[in-house]
């Protein structure tokens, strides 16, 4: 059982449109990451919530943290190929000793 | 410097060979991981080491062989791997701090045949 569930798996969309990834859990978390990777790279930290009902933006991103630290989204707006990649959410859980749980991944394509 | 560095950055090996995978950082950061990851899917912990001392190892079988030489270098003796041993292995780098926020390196894509 996959602790911490994303959705949608897959998404293709044109270039332009936005789109929303979601985090799920029934777990408590103390922090939430979101990574997003590239074919054949390692993932790249794109932003830490901490807070209940935290929301954070970064360019065209915005990311928000459940009131309840248990599921957060990102939400993409006018997305582009450069955007294209697998969105991975990672939660901490207090007593984890340092251990992230991923998420099941997004695979997102953007086409042009 | 900000990155952490993996090489090889591809490696073929057949079932009797030994190889090693290398792993660095001069982050300063005294926790090191390694993770193994199929296409599409999310990166799977293997070991966790802790101011150089390994502390968690998710019951990864013994022909995967982790070393930490100093605060800097990581390692991953490799022998005797099966064909599904094949996927991109990850090694990351963190602070330890309260968010525990992890830096990834490219990544050694390893095929077994």
């Amino acid at each position: 059982t996959q602790l911490l569930e994303q959705s949608p798996q897959f998404l293709s969309i044109q270039e332009g449109e936005n789109l929303t990834v979601y985090c799920n859990s029934s777990s408590v978390f103390s922090s939430l990451q979101w990574y997003r990777q590239e074919p054949g790279e390692g993932p790249v930290l794109l932003v830490t919530v901490v807070t209940g009902g935290e929301v954070k933006k970064l360019k065209r991103l915005t990311f928000q943290f459940g009131d309840a630290r248990k599921d957060s989204s990102l939400h993409i707006t006018a997305a582009q190929p450069g955007d294209t990649g697998l969105y991975l959410c990672a939660g901490l859980r207090s007593g984890s000793a340092r251990q992230l749980t991923f998420g099941s991944g997004t695979q997102l394509t953007v086409l042009p | 410097d900000t990155e952490v560095t993996q090489t090889p950055k591809h490696l073929v090996m057949g079932m009797t060979n030994k190889k090693s995978l290398k792993c660095e950082q001069h982050m300063g950061h005294r926790a090191m991981y390694w993770y193994k990851q199929k296409a599409k899917k999310p990166p799977e912990l293997m070991f966790v080491y802790s101011y150089e001392k390994l502390s968690i190892n998710e019951s990864v079988p013994s022909r995967f062989s982790p070393e930490c030489p100093n605060s800097s270098l990581l390692n991953l003796h490799l022998h005797a791997l099966q064909p599904e041993d094949s996927a991109l292995y990850l090694c990351a780098s963190s602070r330890g701090t309260v968010n525990n926020e992890q830096f990834f390196g490219p990544g050694t894509r390893l095929t077994v045949l």
